[in-house]
């Protein structure tokens, strides 16, 4: 069956460090990748999305990657601000199977002034 | 302004008895969903209504009945309260019924059972 996996449950940085937040994914099908950001007392809210059309997302200086021969859809950004801090999820998706959107266990990122 | 309102924000329940969460999406949404995050476990999916029909249940027990009174409505009636029930529980809404679409979620509806 479908299902994201995130190594990292938290994830303590600088200001101005660089990120990397590792998700694989498995899916028969033909998968949509999310990142899902979530800030202390709120919901999840989109931070990007990719389809096996583009492979590759960028929104507010985070990207992401695509893979398909490594299965991963890694999160990256080049300098974190400490506005930053919140956990982030890896979403999987498929149109071909399953009807609802899988969300990874979450990575906490803390970062520090 | 909040697109998703989800009602209470807070509450409080003891074991065996039962609550109603209230979720209303002012997006123009014909999908809803309920997702569940509790300290053990990740955000995970229970329900989704498609015009206001069940199309997908994950949700092991029947404790937990969703109901949709109106389309941009999608409440969660839970009876037979235990403690292992203590979590936050989202609303969430797209465009259509989709695993491949933006989610909006509301606040969440934070419940503990003592």
């Amino acid at each position: 069956g479908n299902s994201v996996t995130q190594m990292q449950g938290q994830v303590t940085l600088s200001e101005e460090e660089f990120l990397f937040i590792n998700c694989t994914y498995s899916t028969t099908g033909y998968p949509t990748l999310f990142w899902y950001v979530q800030y202390p007392g709120e919901g999840p809210q989109l931070l990007l999305k990719v389809t096996t059309a583009n492979n590759k997302g960028s929104s507010r200086g985070f990207e992401a990657t695509y893979d398909k021969g490594t299965t991963s859809f890694h999160l990256q950004k080049a300098s974190v601000q400490e506005s930053d801090s919140a956990v982030y999820y890896c979403v999987l998706g498929d149109r071909n199977s399953g009807t609802y959107q899988r969300f990874g266990t979450g990575t906490k990122l803390q970062v520090v002034p | 302004d909040p697109k998703i309102i989800q009602k209470p924000k807070y509450l409080v329940a003891v074991t065996g008895s039962e609550k109603i969460l209230i979720c209303e999406q002012y997006l123009g949404h014909n999908a809803m969903y309920w997702y569940r995050q509790s300290a053990k476990k990740p955000l995970e999916f229970m329900f989704s209504y498609s015009y206001q029909k069940l199309m997908d249940n994950q949700t092991a027990s029947s404790r937990f009945q969703p109901q949709s009174s109106k389309k941009n409505h999608l409440d969660l009636q839970i009876t037979a309260l235990k403690p292992d029930d203590s979590a936050t529980y989202f609303c969430a809404s797209s465009q259509d019924q989709t695993n491949t679409g933006q989610l909006y979620f509301g606040e969440g509806s934070k419940l503990t059972v003592l």
